[in-house]
């Protein structure tokens, strides 16, 4: 079964800064994707970045960049230049491909600090 | 609107009741999917479908039942509900692609007393 494991519940960060979430996964399929989404205190999910397995390059949407490393099965969210509005829940999450089903890790909360 | 649209917004029920939550897309995808989320879990998958009249169980099914006649309908009941499956239910939907994102509804909070 596919596992995600986010080891940090929570968090504290000064604005302005660069911040890690880190993200583990557990799968033994060679095709599968990874993802991240933020949930702010008004509930919503929103979708962030997202890596495919063969994905040569680390995926970037704007301050956001997805820090794979496939060997460590590692995909840590790196937030550049942290700002209030980054304060929330944030989830990684994997499928293997042809199924489509996502696989969330218990997230992390962010909180920055003004 | 184009979207996912969830109904109610919020639902208090109590022990015992039928409940009905209510997903719908305008988007024509393929897959929708049903999570709750709770304290400490994350998300966690109870029903997902392939396409209309094809559904399978996630991780927790217990205890629900799901439909899928229309390809942009997907309700999800509680048959006989508990106290345990007091939790905010998120329905969403993704297209059948490689890398397709999951779109999530607003979620559902529901309460049964």
């Amino acid at each position: 079964a596919q596992k995600i494991t986010q080891t940090q519940p929570g968090m504290f960060v000064q604005e302005k800064e660069a911040v890690t979430l880190d993200c583990t996964y557990d799968t033994s399929d060679p095709s599968y994707g990874l993802f991240w989404y933020k949930q702010p205190s008004s509930g919503e999910m929103i979708f962030l970045i997202y890596q495919g397995s063969y994905d040569q390059q680390n995926a970037t949407e704007g301050r956001y960049s997805l820090n794979f490393q496939k060997a460590r099965k590692s995909a840590n969210l790196v937030i550049s230049a942290s700002q209030l509005g980054d304060s929330a829940m944030y989830f990684c999450a994997d499928t293997n491909f042809g199924n489509e089903k996502l696989t969330f890790g218990t997230g992390t909360r962010l909180t920055i600090i003004p | 609107d184009a979207g996912i649209t969830q109904s109610p917004r919020y639902k208090i029920t109590e022990t015992g009741r039928q409940v009905t939550l209510m997903c719908h897309q305008t988007w024509s995808h393929s897959y929708m999917f049903w999570y709750r989320q709770d304290l400490g879990h994350g998300l966690r998958l109870i029903y997902y479908s392939a396409a209309a009249d094809i559904t399978d169980k996630g991780e927790v099914p217990d205890g629900y039942v799901v439909s899928r006649s229309k390809t942009e309908n997907f309700p999800l009941t509680l048959e006989s509900a508990t106290r345990s499956q007091t939790s905010v239910y998120f329905c969403a939907s993704s297209e059948s692609r490689v890398g397709g994102k999951l779109f999530f509804g607003s979620g559902t909070q529901l309460s049964v007393l």
